[in-house]
């Protein structure tokens, strides 16, 4: 098993691109949470989906959109980048039970110039 | 709205040293609470979690306690090494709703010194 994969691992954008981050899990996992982490302040819940095909916002939505058109691929959207977004974002994904552990991804490291 | 801190933000430690780390949190409610390991440049692996009902849980040299009533979570290891270098996250997740969101304290980094 791959667990849960990222890609790209690094981007460098521009002000104003627009580009789209995949998450792939294979363990069957019905829960999806996108993440992004900042100095010292932690990581923070952007988007997150309950089964294919559900989405709903965490914490810090704003700018970004998320897709889960397949269970096993949940999809972070910018489209229109600015410096804010300089971040590393994590995936993760889980089982339904409460007590089921989120399983994280590598992280990809953005950069907005 | 649930706010997770962690103390301190750094620690660092000879080998061989037991030690503590603190998470408290705002609302205690019904929550579960996990402990992760982050090292550099790398994503979360879980190390420990404590259900709601539960007041702790051991894995080898960890043991993490959970007391709802103060709002605190300690992580305790023993007999430290080198290899436990990495940064220590703390979150808290409802039990019901919600997608059992996990919100995050800002960690604490473990520096074990040989």
């Amino acid at each position: 098993n791959a667990g849960v994969t990222q890609t790209p691992k690094f981007r460098v954008l521009k002000t104003g691109q627009s580009m789209t981050l995949l998450c792939a899990q294979d363990m069957n996992h019905e829960y999806m949470y996108w993440y992004r982490q900042d100095p010292g302040m932690g990581l923070r819940l952007i988007h997150y989906s309950v089964g294919e095909g559900t989405t709903a916002k965490g914490e810090v939505p704003d700018g970004y959109n998320v897709s889960r058109l397949k269970k096993q691929n949940f999809l972070l959207g910018l489209e229109s980048a600015a410096p804010s977004q300089t971040s590393v974002y994590f995936c993760a994904s889980k089982w339904i039970a409460s007590t089921d552990t989120q399983y994280f991804g590598p992280g990809t490291r953005l950069t907005v110039l | 709205k649930q706010e997770v801190t962690q103390i301190p933000a750094a620690l660092s430690v000879p080998e061989g040293e037991n030690l503590v780390l603190n998470c408290s949190f705002t609302d205690s409610a019904i929550y579960n609470l996990q402990w992760f390991r982050q090292d550099p440049g790398k994503g979360l692996t879980s190390l420990l979690l404590i259900q709601s009902s539960q007041r702790e849980q051991t894995s080898g040299r960890l043991n993490a306690s959970l007391d709802k009533s103060s709002g605190r979570s300690t992580l305790y290891i023993a007999a430290s090494q080198p290899g436990d270098s990495a940064t220590y996250l703390c979150a808290v997740s409802p039990i019901t709703g919600g997608g059992n969101k996990l919100t995050f304290g800002t960690g604490t980094q473990l520096k074990v010194e040989l």
